[in-house]
């Protein structure tokens, strides 16, 4: 399969403890972006990456979320502290530059559903 | 910041009928996108629009981009029941870095009944 892939799917934790999302992109794919979807709801912005560089962020990703992509390939979103406004799905998406790829076309994964308790 | 704002909420349709939904900006866009999710996955590409007036078919699938850049309609011909889902226009953040940036709507649910 050489879609986006995300991991873990699930994951439930209690109020207070860290998690952390890994999302691997289409390997092409130079841009890499993250977003938060809550249910009822089309999905938010997060944060973007060109290759290893974080290029935005948008406000919702307060202080205790932070995301990385070291070697510009695969990138994580770790949470910490979580709070029960955390639970929501967290969608990674990646696409080519706008040079290769047609504006806005994003592909995402299956997305990592986050259950504060 | 922009909001896009989409109707119906819901559809409950008869398999066999057409669809159609539409989405609405106060600002201007200058890309209209349209995705659909399944129940636990993430969103897929359906159609993209890039010029005012554009008329476009996937299939069964036609979208238009409004010539005010301020809305976009989907219709679906001839409903099965994998048209299921819930679909969501989106169009780029203006003043964003990234053509991937985007604003979506809050999706309109699909049922098809057999």
């Amino acid at each position: 399969d050489t879609g986006v892939s995300q991991n873990p799917r699930h994951k439930i934790t209690k109020r207070g403890q860290n998690v952390t999302f890994r999302c691997d992109p289409i390997s092409e794919h130079n841009r890499l972006y993250w977003y938060r979807q809550t249910l009822g709801q089309g999905p938010e912005f997060l944060t973007y990456f060109q290759n290893e560089a974080q290029l935005e962020k948008s406000r919702l990703l307060s202080d205790r979320f932070s995301a990385e992509r070291p070697k510009g390939s695969f990138s994580t979103l770790e949470i910490q502290r979580t709070e029960q406004g955390d639970s929501a799905m967290y969608l990674c998406a990646s696409s080519p530059t706008r040079t290769g790829g047609r504006t806005g076309e994003l592909f995402f994964g299956e997305g990592s559903r986050l259950t504060v308790l | 910041g922009q909001q896009l704002n989409q109707s119906p909420q819901s559809m409950f349709i008869q398999e066999g009928e057409d669809v159609s939904m539409n989405c609405t900006s106060s600002s201007i866009f200058n890309t209209w996108l349209w995705y659909k999710q399944d129940p636990g996955e993430g969103p897929v590409l359906l159609i993209a629009l890039y010029k005012a007036g554009e008329l476009t078919s996937n299939g069964r699938l036609t979208a238009q981009f409004g010539i005010t850049r301020k809305d976009s309609f989907l219709n679906i011909s001839a409903s099965i029941p994998s048209d299921v889902g819930i679909y969501f226009c989106a169009g780029p953040n203006a003043g964003g870095t990234s053509y991937g940036k985007l604003t979506f709507g809050q999706g309109t649910i699909l049922t098809v009944h057999p």
